[in-house]
């Protein structure tokens, strides 16, 4: 089984400051998604990469396939990116995914 | 489309009551999910499937049972509840095929508290 590990587990950070939240797995993957879950509960994908990077926004999101390793980063934080982002692996096809426990993240204006 | 959905939202059971949490969706996905988030450790997968008239185990199937007779709704059955199942339930559906937007993004209800007694 695949086992996913986020760091940091907390994260606060002041109003503009540069965030990046990183993840890394076990066992070679198909695919690798990121998803925010907002203080109220709801949980949106963000991102979903095999290779590279993908920006959308403030929003980047890369990975390394070699080192079983992806970053995601944003720039000029804002309070409104306060949540908790989960890093989920896909082993193969479409097998289940594997969450890692999440990055809770506290944006201070 | 409304995307995916879930009734109740909350919920409070008794320890050996049964009920039905409901999960729709109607965006045609073949792959519907449940999972389980509990303080401190990831999403856990109950039951998945793949298409209507199949469903398999993830990793925590005990005590919950699914089915799919339409490729709309995938109900999670709490056959006697314990207090060891409290916790917030999401269900989650997505394309199995790529191509079909080229991504398996997946789209989360809105989560059920449930508290057992």
């Amino acid at each position: 089984k695949n086992e996913v590990e986020q760091s940091p587990q907390n994260l606060t950070a002041q109003e503009g400051e540069f965030i990046t939240i990183n993840c890394s797995y076990s066992v070679g993957i198909s695919a690798l998604h990121w998803l925010q879950q907002h203080p109220g509960g709801g949980i949106v994908s963000l991102f979903m990469l095999s290779s590279g990077k993908k920006k959308h926004g403030r929003l980047i999101a890369t990975i390394n396939i070699q080192e079983k390793h992806s970053s995601l980063h944003i720039t000029a934080s804002h309070p409104r990116d306060s949540a908790v982002y989960i890093c989920a692996v896909r082993n193969s096809g479409n097998t289940p995914l594997v969450f890692g426990k999440g990055t809770r993240l506290s944006v201070i204006a | 489309n409304a995307g995916v959905t879930q009734t109740p939202k909350f919920q409070v059971l008794k320890t050996g009551q049964s009920m039905t949490l409901q999960c729709a969706q109607d965006m045609n996905h073949e792959y519907m999910s449940w999972y389980r988030q509990d303080p401190g450790m990831g999403l856990r997968l109950i039951h998945y499937s793949v298409g209507a008239g199949i469903t398999d185990q993830g990793e925590v199937p005990n005590g919950y049972n699914v089915s799919r007779s339409t490729t709309e709704d995938f109900p999670l059955r709490l056959l006697s509840a314990a207090p060891s199942q409290t916790s917030v339930y999401f269900c989650a559906s997505s394309y199995t095929t790529p191509g079909r937007h080229g991504i398996y993004t997946q789209y989360f209800g809105p989560g059920t508290r449930l508290t057992v007694l």
